[in-house]
């Protein structure tokens, strides 16, 4: 079984409609993230979450937000979709500091299209 | 401004042969430095990282070199093999964050 998880896989949606994408893991990690994947720009972070009540804004924010509804579940939304949210989305956790590197571990990521 | 660069979007290897792929970063506060590697359709994997207090680390075909006056590090993967063709993301971790390159798509040629 896939420790981090991820709903939907595709997602194909019109601009201005509202859509969560939806993350949980089994990994029974405190951290976990939001990033985007555009073509050239490599992975970019969204928001981050280092425990349940605790919200950061990323690098590109604007238009999404997040909710941390227990420590294993991370969901973001798009309040209103538009084109330039096209894009493919990955959660990811990782423990605390100190521990395995900082690696995070990714989920298999969501296909998003706005059209 | 890029703090983790990798300036070759793509690399053609033979197979068998050395593949060198190379990463370029601004902060010194870097504490960590790690390589994913990813599939089409599949997240990015860890593949191995290495501490800022080091200069190498070696598993399997993967060597990962930090050269901290240069701000420069790279993974090294010999001999290379079909299974390597992916995209390779250079990061770098502070404050347990982590920033990623745009990423190299290395190609393995038969």
């Amino acid at each position: 079984d896939a420790d981090v998880t991820q709903t939907p896989r595709n997602r194909i949606t019109k601009t201005g409609k509202r859509i969560m994408l939806e993350c949980s893991q089994t990994k029974g990690h405190d951290r976990m993230y939001w990033y985007r994947q555009d073509p050239g720009l490599g992975l970019r972070l969204i928001y981050y979450s280092f425990d349940v009540k605790d919200i950061n804004k990323g690098e590109i924010s604007d238009g999404y937000s997040v909710s941390r509804q227990a420590q294993a579940k991370f969901s973001l939304s798009l309040e209103s979709a538009i084109p330039n949210q096209t894009a493919l989305y990955f959660c990811a956790t990782s423990a605390p500091t100190g521990t395995h590197n900082n690696e995070q571990f990714f989920g298999p990521g969501t296909r998003l299209t706005v059209l | 401004d890029q703090q983790v660069k990798q300036n070759s979007p793509s690399l053609s290897v033979q197979e068998g042969r050395i593949s060198i792929l190379n990463c370029d970063y601004t902060n010194s506060m870097f504490d960590y430095f790690l390589w994913y590697k990813k599939y089409p359709a599949e997240g990015p994997t860890f593949l191995i990282s290495i501490s800022s207090i080091k200069d190498k680390n070696e598993d399997g075909r993967f060597t990962v070199f930090l050269n901290k006056s240069a701000k420069h590090l790279s993974l090294h993967i010999v001999p290379s093999q079909p299974g390597d063709s992916a995209v390779y993301f250079c990061a770098a971790s502070r404050d347990d964050k982590i920033i990623f390159g745009k990423g190299t798509r290395l190609h393995i040629l038969p």
